[in-house]
């Protein structure tokens, strides 16, 4: 098992550039999430999936947007990339939301924006 | 206001002596989970120990255990004989099983340097 893969794991970009992450999990995991992490803070949720089908925003959304593609794999898009938008991502699955479930990360994207 | 507080940016900590971690939480939420994971310098986060809001016992993994004090929603990490691959950052999380929907939320973490 991989667990969760993420790609690319680097990627440099222009203002104003676009860019997808992929993310995919194969423990069929019903819940997917992804995060960023800005030096000196913890994670902070951007989007999650709930379930295959739906999507919903988190604490930062503003600048992204996802797709549940199907069970495996949640993306993510930056349309118009930002300077604030330099940090680490990360792509996190969880059998399902509840309280009790912890959540598996991949290994992050570190996204440069110049 | 913050609902996970964890108030060491950084520890030091000698090799085979254990280390206290701390972490206070903020939730009116009955239900809820806390969880701690690492981060050593490679980037990943790992998962190390998860304590339910309903459970009676304090949590162990291994080398690991969470001392939990509801009344005082504190949820501390406690780390017995140090290794110097303990040496990483240290997340407190928490969810929130009514409230919060599928968010979890982290602290800001806790850098932990273990000494040779």
């Amino acid at each position: 098992n991989a667990g969760v893969t993420q790609t690319p794991k680097f990627q440099v970009l222009k203002t104003g550039q676009s860019m997808t992450l992929q993310c995919a999990q194969d423990m069929n995991h019903n819940s997917m999430y992804w995060y960023r992490q800005d030096p000196g803070m913890g994670l902070r949720l951007i989007y999650y999936s709930a379930s295959e089908g739906t999507t919903d925003k988190g604490e930062v959304p503003n600048g992204y947007n996802v797709s549940r593609l199907n069970k495996r794999e949640f993306s993510l898009r930056l349309e118009s990339a930002a300077p604030s938008q330099t940090s680490v991502y990360f792509c996190a699955s969880s059998e399902v939301g509840g309280a009790e479930y912890e959540q598996y990360f991949g290994p992050g994207t570190r996204l440069t924006v110049t | 206001a913050q609902k996970i507080t964890q108030t060491q940016p950084g520890m030091f900590v000698q090799e085979k002596e254990a280390v206290t971690l701390d972490c206070t939480y903020d939730t009116s939420d009955p239900s809820y989970g806390l969880f701690w994971y690492k981060q050593p310098s490679s980037g990943e986060m790992i998962f190390l120990i998860y304590q339910g809001s309903y459970d009676q016992q304090n949590a162990t993994e291994g080398r690991y255990s969470l001392n939990f004090q509801k009344a005082r929603k504190s949820a501390n990490l406690v780390i017995s004989a140090s290794q110097l691959g303990d040496s990483a950052m240290y997340f407190c999380a928490m969810r929130e099983g009514y409230t919060g929907g599928f968010k979890t939320i982290f602290g800001a973490g806790t850098r932990l340097f273990v000494k040779a």
